[in-house]
């Protein structure tokens, strides 16, 4: 079975500075992760994901993670804040590859101040 | 804008009601996936639809059920509501059977149960 923990149900930054958002992983097998950000009313957009290839996953919107086995983390980061990042991120897993049944965290809200 | 699209966008039901959601996929997906998201909580899996099949189900009770149709369309049905099913519902499509397959999420229905 997979899980994953995202720690921090809120995280503040001002406009400019760095944002990391914190993602640990449960996977009895080899993971495959995802981001996805959710914007007020709305559905929710992947903004990265893992698949094995490359421990370092650049998304969009500037936004990156790297995939740590032995801290079995995955967290977002992006170097540089912008007021439109304000949004819900999930941190997700699944099983295998193209399998479209994932496990999400509980999400982090993302507040950016000017 | 994802192409896909759900209705209604809100319902109100009382305990013990029936309700059906419903949910175009962008076109040319072949599965169709619905979640539930709780007031602060990340989407949970509810079951999915591959070619008019379920194929795979979390951990709901039946009176949760589905259907897909030949244009990929769906329907998530619920009988008997209660009221913890007060929830947001989406719906993701994609194309099963790619190389890079890639959920489509819309913008969900949020269902009040009172």
């Amino acid at each position: 079975a997979q899980s994953v923990t995202q720690l921090g149900s809120h995280v503040s930054v001002s406009e400019g500075a760095l944002v990391l958002l914190r993602c640990n992983y449960s996977s009895s097998v080899p993971p495959y992760l995802f981001w996805y950000v959710q914007y007020p009313n709305q559905g929710l957009q992947l903004l990265l994901k893992y698949t094995s290839a490359a421990t370092l996953v650049k998304g969009i919107n500037g936004f990156e993670a790297e995939f740590k086995k032995s801290e079995t983390s995955f967290h977002l980061t992006k170097p540089s804040a912008h007021m439109s990042d304000a949004a819900e991120y999930f941190c997700a897993v699944s099983g295998s590859r193209g399998d479209q049944k994932l496990v999400f965290g509980t999400g982090t809200r993302l507040l950016v101040s000017p | 804008e994802t192409g896909v699209t759900q209705s209604p966008t809100h319902l109100i039901k009382t305990r013990g009601q029936q309700v059906t959601l419903r949910c175009s996929s962008q076109s040319g997906h072949n599965t169709v996936s619905w979640y539930q998201q709780a007031l602060g909580q990340g989407p949970q899996f509810i079951f999915q639809y591959y070619r008019e099949e379920e194929n795979g189900r979390g951990n709901f009770p039946p009176r949760f059920s589905g259907l897909q149709f030949p244009n990929y369309s769906s329907e998530l049905n619920v009988n008997a509501l209660e009221l913890d099913d007060s929830a947001l519902y989406l719906c993701a499509s994609s194309l099963t059977g790619t190389t890079n397959e890639k959920l489509f999420f819309g913008s969900g229905t949020q269902l009040s149960v009172l």
